[in-house]
């Protein structure tokens, strides 16, 4: 069974940092990327940034650039999320959630999608 | 880049068929069927219920169907139960290399 267990809630204050880790097990590691997706409180689904566990490649939300930091630690099959430079609307629950993958004739693909997901991790942003 | 459009709320009677759309645009749904649906139960991370525009993950009721046409992804519900209340939200990979959401339907059993 895949799982996604993420770290506990935190509470920080603006200009801080966050460090949010999700650890997987069920599957080989590297063989799936890697999304990270946040909710503020009552609104919808923002998508954050990607990791490639194989080589730590990485994509991230225009609006997230400079900010944010993926980093994986294959010793424990962990991802961790850094947002830097907190603000009062980064507070919101920040998921987890594993891209699947299929291979045809050695070559292997995304699906594109997100499943499962982890918990979710909520941070809260205050003075 | 903005995000996919979809109506705030759709509402049917147990039994009933529903239809939510998600439109997007050419460099998005337009261009790839990289379109997915989540449901998500309130206090509870999204559950994939579509991926690949039609594809269904094992599991799932096959009263959920998906389909694509141009730059409009849609998901049908028939047979409306009451454990289909929830929000629902569509997703696609873009041009940009990067994924977008819709805002999110709650889908409301009379």
């Amino acid at each position: 069974q895949v799982l996604l267990a993420q770290s506990g809630a935190e509470v920080k204050k603006p200009g801080a940092s966050v460090k949010v880790s999700c650890k997987t097990s069920g599957y080989t590691f590297v063989n799936n990327y890697i999304h990270w997706v946040r909710q503020a409180p009552g609104q919808g689904l923002e998508w954050m940034g990607i990791i490639n566990p194989r080589g730590g490649g990485t994509g991230y939300a225009q609006k997230f650039q400079g900010r944010l930091s993926l980093t994986t630690d294959t010793s424990t099959s962990t991802v961790f999320m850094e947002l830097s430079g907190l603000r009062f609307d980064d507070t919101a629950i920040y998921f987890c959630a594993r891209d699947g993958r299929y291979c045809i004739g050695g070559n292997c693909f995304l699906y594109n999608n997100f499943d499962p997901w982890g918990q979710g991790t909520l941070v809260v942003v205050s003075s | 880049q903005s995000a996919l459009t979809q109506p705030a709320s759709v509402s049917g009677s147990p039994g009933q068929s529903i239809t939510i759309s998600c439109i997007g645009s050419n460099s998005d749904i337009g261009t790839y069927d990289h379109v997915s649906w989540y449901q998500q139960h309130p206090n509870t991370p999204p559950k994939l219920i579509f991926y690949e525009a039609t594809r269904r993950p094992s599991g799932i009721s096959d009263r959920f169907s998906g389909s694509k046409s141009g730059n409009t992804a849609s998901l049908i519900i028939s047979g409306l139960q009451p454990d289909d209340e929830a929000i629902y939200y569509c997703s696609s990979y873009t041009a940009n290399s990067t994924w977008i959401f819709g805002g999110g339907t709650k889908v409301t059993v009379l």
